[in-house]
């Protein structure tokens, strides 16, 4: 079953603007949450992480936002740049596992325009 | 530094063969974990290793074995390929376990692309 689920597969914004992702989880187990970029070709690169135990995490131009509540987080990049054009993922770990198994979504492509 | 690196990039397998997929994590990191990624899904957990111990299994098939060395490096093991083990398959390292309690993200090889004729 998919726990973790990004029900936006795709997202255009111009530069300069806000990009907002988004990402949806079932486990309330969750406790540790990561956003990863990817490019063609390349492996996914850790951009930020956030614990359960915060609601906000900012690192630059990328803040991520966790409502537990809702079971609900979303990635915040200000500005958006053209290099920002990539894929998205969205992952989870589960706080009883000691060993961090993640659990990604399927990830948004992001195309920033001129 | 160098990240995690993995070879080979590319293969291409026959049904029924076996490959080896090899993987040598960030210096100082003593846990990888393998994923598989299929085209338009998210990587999906395959192993994890932690100081040579198997630590976690997703859920694929005994086909699927891994093992790590004494230097921490990794290696994936598919048996009896199917044309549904194509995928690109990713090894992440991280100093701990990589859960909220050590806070150390995993962080990713570039991936070996694996096609099955």
């Amino acid at each position: 079953d998919q726990q973790v689920k990004q029900n936006s597969p795709s997202l255009s914004v111009q530069e300069g603007r806000i990009s907002i992702l988004n990402c949806d989880y079932t486990n309330s187990m969750f406790d540790y949450f990561l956003w990863y970029k990817k490019y063609p070709a390349e492996g996914p690169t850790f951009l930020i992480s956030i614990s359960s135990i915060k609601d906000k995490n900012e690192d630059g131009r990328f803040t991520v936002f966790l409502n537990k509540s809702a079971k609900h987080l979303s990635l915040h990049i200000v500005p958006s740049q053209p290099g920002d054009s990539a894929v998205y993922f969205c992952a989870a770990s589960d706080g009883t596992d000691s060993w961090g198994k993640l659990q990604f979504g399927a990830g948004t492509q992001v195309v920033v325009t001129p | 530094d160098a990240g995690v690196t993995q070879s080979p990039t590319h293969l291409i397998k026959t049904r029924g063969q076996q490959v080896t997929l090899r993987c040598s994590p960030i210096s100082g990191h003593k846990s990888v974990s393998w994923y598989q990624q299929v085209l338009g899904q998210g990587p999906q957990f395959i192993f994890q290793y932690y100081e040579k111990e198997e630590r976690g299994r997703g859920n694929f098939p005994d086909r699927f074995s891994a093992r790590q060395f004494p230097n921490y490096s990794s290696e994936l093991n598919v048996n009896a390929l199917l044309l549904g083990d194509s995928a690109l398959y990713l090894c992440a390292s991280s100093f701990g376990g990589g859960s909220a309690k050590s806070n150390q993200p995993q962080h990713f090889g570039d991936g070996t692309r694996l096609s099955i004729l």
